[in-house]
């Protein structure tokens, strides 16, 4: 079953536009992570970020992570037509390994 | 460095017969994770090896099992397969079995059940 949710499940803007999307899961965590995948294939790492920090950055992604609300978002500033895809956010829970997966959402950058 | 790779990319198998999908992980890293994707469910833990034990399983049916050999490679085999098998079987290495390490993911395998 999904940890959490993430919202919205679709963003459509304009390429230089910024993108914000969210994450919420359920349990305490040792860390969320942020993936991309393009069109059903492979998952790309984007950014990983402990259960002990508040914000991390790379490059023009930008994550915080918010654990009295268990909530995460991811910034992507300046998109581009390339940055279209499906990002999701992962939890590992306390004493697990096993990353949990949120729904998803669908990123569309016009060009 | 060669990512994580993933045969066969496509499947077709017939229900009932059995499937075996192949894993070879980033060159060093220990840990192996199996996904499923499905446009209903999205993406569920099968189970994870790390120098050749299993050491987490998810909530799946004895028809599903996996192994790791002593170089990483890890294969997964589902048995008597049923429709709705069908789906997008990622695998995931990470250098050790630490929480806090990063997991990439290979390009899947595409299996459909007819």
């Amino acid at each position: 079953s999904q940890q959490g949710e993430e919202d919205p499940q679709a963003l459509s803007i304009q390429e230089g536009e910024n993108a914000t999307m969210n994450c919420s899961y359920k349990t305490s965590i040792n860390n969320l992570q942020w993936y991309r995948q393009n069109s059903g294939r492979g998952l790309v790492h984007l950014i990983l970020i402990r259960s002990n920090e508040r914000e991390k950055h790379s490059g023009r992604l930008r994550v915080t992570l918010d654990t009295s609300k268990k909530s995460s978002s991811l910034l992507i500033t300046a998109s581009r037509a390339a940055d279209t895809a499906s990002y999701f956010c992962a939890t590992v829970g306390r004493g697990r390994r096993a990353l949990t997966f949120g729904s998803g959402t669908r990123l569309q950058v016009q060009p | 460095k060669a990512g994580v790779t993933q045969t066969p990319r496509y499947l077709i198998k017939t229900r009932g017969q059995q499937v075996t999908l192949s894993c070879s992980p980033i060159s060093g890293h220990r840990s192996v994770s199996w996904y499923q994707q499905t446009p209903g469910q999205g993406l569920q833990f099968l189970f994870e090896y790390f120098s050749e034990t299993q050491r987490n399983k998810g909530n799946f049916p004895g028809r599903f099992s996996g192994r790791q050999f002593s170089n990483s490679r890890s294969e997964m085999n589902v048995s008597t397969l049923e429709l709705g098998d069908s789906a997008l079987y990622l695998c995931a290495s990470s250098f050790n079995h630490e929480v806090n390490t990063e997991a990439f993911f290979g390009q899947g395998t595409r299996l459909t059940v007819v």
